[in-house]
């Protein structure tokens, strides 16, 4: 059965630091896809990245990178440069395609990302 | 473009009663899927939908739970009886099937508190 564990329950940084959120998942499949979501205050989860089993490139956008290494079945997520407006709850999500072509997404616990001045 | 909406965004009920959350997909998506969200038991996926028909509710708690899609632009999720651990933020998010796109985008939310 997936997994996914963010073994990190709560970060707290001052403004400014950068910080890296750990995924680490567990499936079978060789074909999935990997997404994190942010859970801001206001309680919505924003989509901010799908990644497929098949592209261990490492992505950039703006402060937030991605880095997929699947020897290690992780996909973690550095914010550079991190801002108050980062502070929400992180989401690691996992989807396999064995069981249709928009499966289930699994999602971790969660880490709860507290940025101060 | 809309993207998920849901209602109610509150609902405070007592136990015993019948509650009702609706949501509306973003238009042109053929999936749709709700969540459950609490503390203890983090987001839970309850049922999808393809094509207005369930796929997989195997996550549906018990009985008193269901779930309907009559068309391609509503889905009802019921819960009746209703009970104070029915508590929950009940997510609603819909995504589309097409070859490569498998984001699911989610609605706001319906916080469901039960007394």
């Amino acid at each position: 059965a997936q997994k996914v564990t963010q073994a990190q329950t709560e970060i707290s940084v001052v403004e400014k630091e950068d910080v890296t959120l750990d995924c680490v998942y567990e499936t079978r499949d060789t074909t999935y896809y990997l997404f994190w979501y942010k859970q801001p205050p206001s309680g919505e989860l924003v989509f901010l990245i799908r990644r497929n089993s098949f592209d261990e490139q490492n992505e950039i956008s703006g402060r937030y990178s991605w880095n997929f290494q699947k020897s290690t079945s992780s996909f973690n997520f550095t914010i550079t440069a991190s801002q108050v407006v980062d502070s929400a709850v992180y989401f690691c999500a996992l989807s396999e395609t064995s069981t249709g072509t928009a499966s289930k997404l699994t999602f971790g616990t969660g880490t709860r990302l507290q940025v101060t001045l | 473009d809309a993207g998920v909406i849901q209602s109610p965004r509150h609902e405070v009920t007592e136990m015993g009663q019948e509650v009702t959350l609706r949501c509306k997909p973003i238009s042109g998506h053929d999936y749709l899927f709700w969540y459950r969200q609490t503390m203890m038991r983090g987001l839970e996926l309850l049922i999808y939908f393809n094509n207005n028909v369930p796929i997989d509710d195997s996550g549906m708690p018990e009985d008193r739970f269901s779930a309907k899609m009559p068309n391609a632009s509503f889905s009802t999720l019921k819960i009746q009886p209703s009970e104070p651990r029915d508590s929950a933020v009940y997510f609603c998010a819909s995504s589309s099937g097409l070859a490569v796109r498998y984001e699911q985008y989610f609605g706001p939310g319906t916080r469901l508190t039960v007394t």
